[in-house]
């Protein structure tokens, strides 16, 4: 149980577009949803955390125009990299918590971006 | 505000040798800890956590970890290491005690396994 899954798992887009990362929880209802950045040999930075119907909160110095995050449904957040540039290179990895009392993040397998 | 500190971002042992990854945390409320272990180019599995309770936490794969409060310590230790345990290993610590979810992530180390 607590299967969080990711689409893509990796993409690779031009310049000047935008690109769309799905994370799911498969198996249960996740309130609060996670979204990580993670630069190669570093460790994970949290970008924002966002509950089901309600706008995320991002961490301090997270651009929300360039980041957007939705959280439609118990199950789907999305996060949307618009105006992607070469510098937004990065693995992205969402995670999902809701199992009650269980105080863990299950997390999604990572998404590695890649902007040419 | 909670911070964790890993202490060694490279480990190495050999094959069937003791593994210790150290991590120290600070945190304002009785803290929920966690290791975490990623493979290359993978997410983040669930090695082991600690909510309240027994100090002394078995995981899976072999890996157990000790809260002691007095040091504010979570060390992660395996008796044995096999090469498969080559991977990066994050300690997390969760202010759920305040009704977050949100984790805050050591460093992470690298655990290099030598035949």
């Amino acid at each position: 149980g607590a299967v969080v899954s990711q689409h893509p798992s990796r993409v690779i887009c031009k310049s000047g577009t935008s690109v769309k990362i799905e994370c799911r929880s498969l198996d249960f209802q996740a309130t609060t949803m996670f979204w990580y950045r993670q630069f190669p040999k570093k460790s994970l930075m949290l970008m924002a955390t966002s509950n089901e119907g309600s706008k995320a909160t991002y961490e301090q110095g997270v651009e929300k125009d360039k980041f957007l995050i939705n959280h439609a449904s118990l199950t789907l957040s999305t996060l949307t990299v618009t105006s992607a540039h070469p510098e937004d290179s990065s693995f992205y990895i969402c995670s999902a918590s809701g199992l009650a009392g269980s105080g863990e993040q299950y997390f999604g397998p990572g998404t590695r971006l890649t902007v040419t | 505000a909670q911070s964790v500190t890993q202490l060694g971002s490279h480990v190495s042992v050999s094959e069937g040798a003791l593994v210790l990854l150290r991590c120290n945390y600070s945190s304002s409320v009785p803290p929920y800890l966690f290791w975490y272990v990623q493979y290359p180019n993978q997410g983040l599995q669930l090695l082991l956590k600690y909510t309240t309770g027994a100090t002394l936490v078995k995981g899976i794969n072999g890996f157990e970890a000790e809260f002691k409060k007095s040091e504010t310590s979570f060390h992660l230790t395996k008796p044995s290491a096999h090469m498969s345990d080559a991977a990066e290993y994050f300690c997390a610590v969760s202010d759920l005690g305040a009704g977050s979810y949100q984790l805050t992530f050591g460093k992470g180390t690298k655990l290099s396994v030598i035949p």
